[in-house]
């Protein structure tokens, strides 16, 4: 089945630098790919959601990359913020309820 | 905007003790979900429903029973709690059949079975 590897675990950027998580997968039919964001002791907060005939979606500072070719999924935090500390998690999903999550990334923004 | 609540929001019980979470959701939406969370693993499906007075299993479903007695609310029983099933637990809904249908989660239920 499906299996989704996410790098890295964890992550510490400065305040104003770039933050690249990246997630791989398996499946070639997988035909949806989003970002989540999970803040400390809350649930999981949609950031972003993509088909599978987008390369390129850019959202309020987010930038999602899809490369279908090497299976490759990235989020771009392109100037963070210590607000943008958090746990991200990448889902891919061939249908509604078969999603696989990725293990998570703990972003830390230093100020 | 989607809504999923659950209650209670923490627990704890104790082994062979039997534990109910509950979800709530406003959304309308037909699909409900169940998921753990654990350190290093992401999150992993427990159950899920696409209707009322249906279950489904998903990737993890034993040890764990569900009940979907009206759209709006999926519940998650352990019926004889273990040490292993310490975890955060929460609750999705969504629309649709579509790989895009979003799920929305809800804030979390965190077990700790002593």
């Amino acid at each position: 089945g499906e299996q989704v590897e996410q790098r890295p675990p964890h992550l510490s950027v400065r305040e104003g630098d770039s933050a690249i998580i990246i997630c791989t997968y398996t499946d070639s039919a997988t035909a949806y790919f989003s970002w989540y964001k999970q803040e400390a002791g809350a649930g999981l907060q949609l950031l972003m959601s993509v088909l599978s005939n987008v390369d390129r979606k850019e959202e309020q500072g987010l930038t999602v990359l899809l490369n279908k070719k090497d299976k490759r999924l990235s989020l771009n935090l392109t100037a963070a913020h210590p607000g943008d500390s958090a746990v991200y998690f990448c889902a891919v999903n061939t249908n509604a309820y078969k999603v696989i999550f990725g293990k998570g990334t703990h972003l830390h923004v230093l100020p | 905007e989607a809504a999923v609540t659950q209650s209670p929001r923490s627990k704890v019980a104790v082994t062979g003790g039997k534990v109910t979470l509950s979800c709530h959701q406003t959304n309308n939406h037909d699909y409900m979900y169940w998921y753990r969370q654990d350190t290093g693993h992401g999150l992993r499906l427990i159950h899920y429903s696409y209707v009322a007075d249906s279950t489904e299993k998903g990737d993890i479903p034993d040890g764990y029973k569900a009940s979907r007695p009206s759209q709006e609310n999926f519940s998650l029983i352990l019926e004889l709690a273990s040490l292993s099933q310490t975890a955060v637990y929460f609750c999705a809904s969504s629309a649709g059949t579509g790989a895009q249908d979003t799920q929305y989660f809800g804030p979390g239920t965190r077990l700790l079975v002593l």
